[in-house]
């Protein structure tokens, strides 16, 4: 099962709203409404950030929202902060025998 | 406070054994499913297994399906990743992470334990 895709990269000034992509296919982002998003700080665990697509943690922000169209989900943050600069992964349930698979990972940078 | 703590991680030789443990503690262990995911040095995050709440149900990913099993034991609040045939690739961060349902909602992971397959 190969990853999801993902920019590598994203950046966007204090303020800023940035968007991040995760393209997969028929067979998992565009099947289900089963897409989360998580939050990984250098060193540290990864975060829930949304699930389903759209639903929010308990605790976190609503400048994080998400959607989804097609084959493609996407997170956006709003009034980016500095602390909003990491890495960000998305997941997705998937059809295959596997059940989930990650995206390659996307490094936001807050300039 | 959700907390899990992963154990077991250590330099194994390409074809050993290693078995982690992730201690669950301050919820109903036996009320969510777990996973262990992965991340190599510099990598991205690599989901490998998956057990439902019974024990019943489990997925594993290609890349391990095969060598790796996944158990738990609801008794002691306890999930395990028995790991055999080690390989290179294999080395890697790895991390236990509970959900409530189908869907990878995963909302409260471990530190994570590292294992190195090397020679």
């Amino acid at each position: 099962q190969s990853a999801l895709t993902q920019p590598a990269s994203v950046s966007g000034s204090p303020g800023q709203s940035i968007t991040i992509s995760c393209t997969g296919t028929s067979s998992d982002v565009g099947a289900y409404n089963y897409v989360s998003w998580y939050q990984q700080h250098p060193g540290k665990a990864p975060k829930l950030m949304l699930y389903d697509v759209t639903n929010r943690p308990s605790g976190v922000s609503n400048r994080f929202s998400g959607s989804k169209s097609g084959n493609t989900a996407s997170l956006t943050i709003s009034g980016l902060q500095a602390e909003d600069e990491a890495d960000y992964y998305c997941c997705s349930y998937t059809s295959s025998n596997t059940l989930w698979v990650f995206g390659g990972g996307t490094k936001l940078t807050v300039l | 406070q959700v907390h899990l703590v992963e154990s077991g991680g250590g330099l194994v030789k390409p074809g050993g054994s290693l078995r982690l443990s992730c201690a669950a503690s301050e919820f109903t262990f036996s009320d969510y499913y777990m996973s262990w995911i992965r991340q190599a040095p510099g990598k991205g995050l690599e989901w490998i297994s998956f057990i439902s709440s019974s024990g019943s149900t489990t997925y594993y990913a290609d890349s391990v399906r095969g060598r790796f099993t996944i158990s738990r034991d609801n008794a002691k609040n306890s999930l395990h990743l028995q790991m055999n045939s080690l390989r290179a690739e294999d080395t890697a961060v790895y991390y236990c992470a509970r959900s409530s349902y189908g869907s990878p909602n995963l909302d409260s992971w471990g530190q994570g334990t590292l294992v190195t397959v090397s020679s």
